[in-house]
């Protein structure tokens, strides 16, 4: 059982590039979460899903999308990357109230 | 809008001590509550839920209560040991299945 993983684990964009982080689980949940922790502050929620299929957005959605094509996993583009979305970005599965997190992605944008 | 506040400062202290760690929040009725470690370089790692018709909860040295009223948790790691330094989060969820989180406090135990 890997759990959750994330690829890449690290990354250095350009202003304006794109990229898509991947999330895989191999536990069976049904919710995925993207959080994003900068120093100082909370994890904060950018988006989530409750089903393969289905998105959602949470409190941080802007400037990144996602997709739920299978349930094992969940994407988090960034199309046109800021400065401002450097920060590192966590995934999480579920079954209800327990989240379990993969290790990370540190994305720096210059 | 929703606040959480952990401990603004990071814990130090010596082997064996109680550490004790709060989470305050206002602007929320949760259905429960969590509490997860995490380690540098890692994500967070669930310890213990609590839901909010509970008072406290214990898992081997770690004890969590709940004061609804209060809008207050506390952590408490007993007998604590080098082991247990890290960051700890505190998390706030309804019945939709997400979960808010504090800032964190970091925790340094001396041997």
């Amino acid at each position: 059982n890997a759990g959750v993983t994330q690829t890449p684990k690290f990354r250095v964009l350009k202003t304006g590039q794109s990229m898509t982080l991947l999330c895989a689980q191999d536990m069976n949940h049904e919710y995925m979460y993207w959080y994003r922790q900068d120093p100082g502050m909370g994890l904060r929620l950018i988006h989530y899903s409750v089903g393969e299929g289905t998105t959602a957005k949470g409190e941080v959605p802007d400037g990144y999308n996602v997709s739920r094509l299978k349930k094992q996993n969940f994407l988090l583009g960034l199309e046109s990357a800021a400065p401002s979305q450097t920060s590192v970005y966590f995934c999480a599965s579920g079954l209800k109230n327990t989240q379990y997190f993969g290790p990370g992605t540190r994305l720096t944008v210059l | 809008s929703q606040k959480i506040e952990q401990n603004s400062e990071a814990l130090n202290i010596q082997e064996g001590k109680t550490a004790t760690l709060t989470c305050n929040y206002t602007n929320y009725s949760p259905a429960y509550l969590q509490w997860y470690r995490q380690d540098p370089g890692r994500g967070p790692v669930f310890l213990l839920l609590i839901r909010e018709n509970e008072k406290e909860k214990r898992k081997e040295r770690l004890k969590v209560t709940f004061d609804t009223t209060l809008k207050q948790s506390l952590f408490h790691i007993t007998a604590s040991q080098p082991a247990d330094s890290a960051t700890y989060l505190c998390a706030l969820g309804s019945n939709d299945y997400k979960l808010s989180f504090g800032a964190g406090t970091t925790v340094t135990v001396r041997a």
